[in-house]
């Protein structure tokens, strides 16, 4: 059974870029996380969904970060315009029900130059 | 206050010894716990979930305490495979929220 997908899993960018981070769940979870996790502030989550809908983005840290899920099999995370401070391994996680396990993807390591 | 506490280390052991970590909490209506482990450049992976009674997975052995608000991991006889990230986890219904890590390493 193949677990929680990301794509890219390397991304480098000049500062200014659109980025977009597409994350596709655990067939049958219902829950989707985005987190982003560096070297000083740890695993931050920035919003997570339930069922495709938004259900906590106060983790998002500004405009320029926008996520989407369209359908219960994908979702994307969206930084535009990016900056260097965005650079950061940015991970999808998944669950069933909210309060079990979480399965994380590979990550994303994002370098905004 | 940050919703998790850990001491991030790093703890550095020698094969065979036991090491413990202890995590913090700040929520009282917290309903699930974990300890997950991340390896370097990898993604974090559930090493255990933490019951109310204590359980026991082979070397490793979480433990929870209400009162007190706290959480810990014991693992008996390092090995060298055990260095990782070992990262608190507490879910307080529909969020979860993660300590910071702390770094173990055993050396030869």
């Amino acid at each position: 059974d193949a677990g929680v997908i990301q794509s890219p899993r390397h991304e480098v960018t000049e500062m200014g870029q659109e980025v977009t981070l597409r994350c596709k769940p655990i067939s049958g979870h219902d829950y989707l996380f985005w987190y982003r996790q560096t070297m000083m502030r740890g695993l931050e989550l920035l919003i997570y969904f339930n069922n495709n809908v938004p259900i906590d983005d106060s983790g998002m840290p500004e405009d320029r970060f926008s996520a989407k899920m369209p359908n219960a099999s994908f979702s994307t995370l969206k930084i535009q315009p990016s900056e260097p401070r965005d650079s950061a391994v940015y991970f999808c996680a998944s669950t069933y029900g909210g309060a079990d396990t979480q399965y994380f993807g590979p990550g994303t390591r994002l370098t905004v130059l | 206050r940050k919703e998790v506490e850990q001491d991030p280390g790093p703890f550095n052991v020698p094969e065979g010894a036991t090491v413990a970590f202890n995590c913090t909490y700040s929520n009282s209506a917290s309903q699930s716990f974990f300890w997950y482990r991340q390896d370097c450049r990898k993604e974090p992976k559930l090493l255990m979930s933490v019951y109310s009674s204590g359980n026991e997975d082979g070397r490793f052995t979480a433990q929870l305490n209400r009162a007190s608000q706290y959480i810990s991991l014991l693992i008996r006889d390092s090995k060298l495979s055990d260095s990782a990230t070992y990262l608190c986890v507490v879910n307080t219904g529909n969020q979860f929220y993660f300590g910071t890590g702390t770094s173990l390493t055993v050396i030869p």
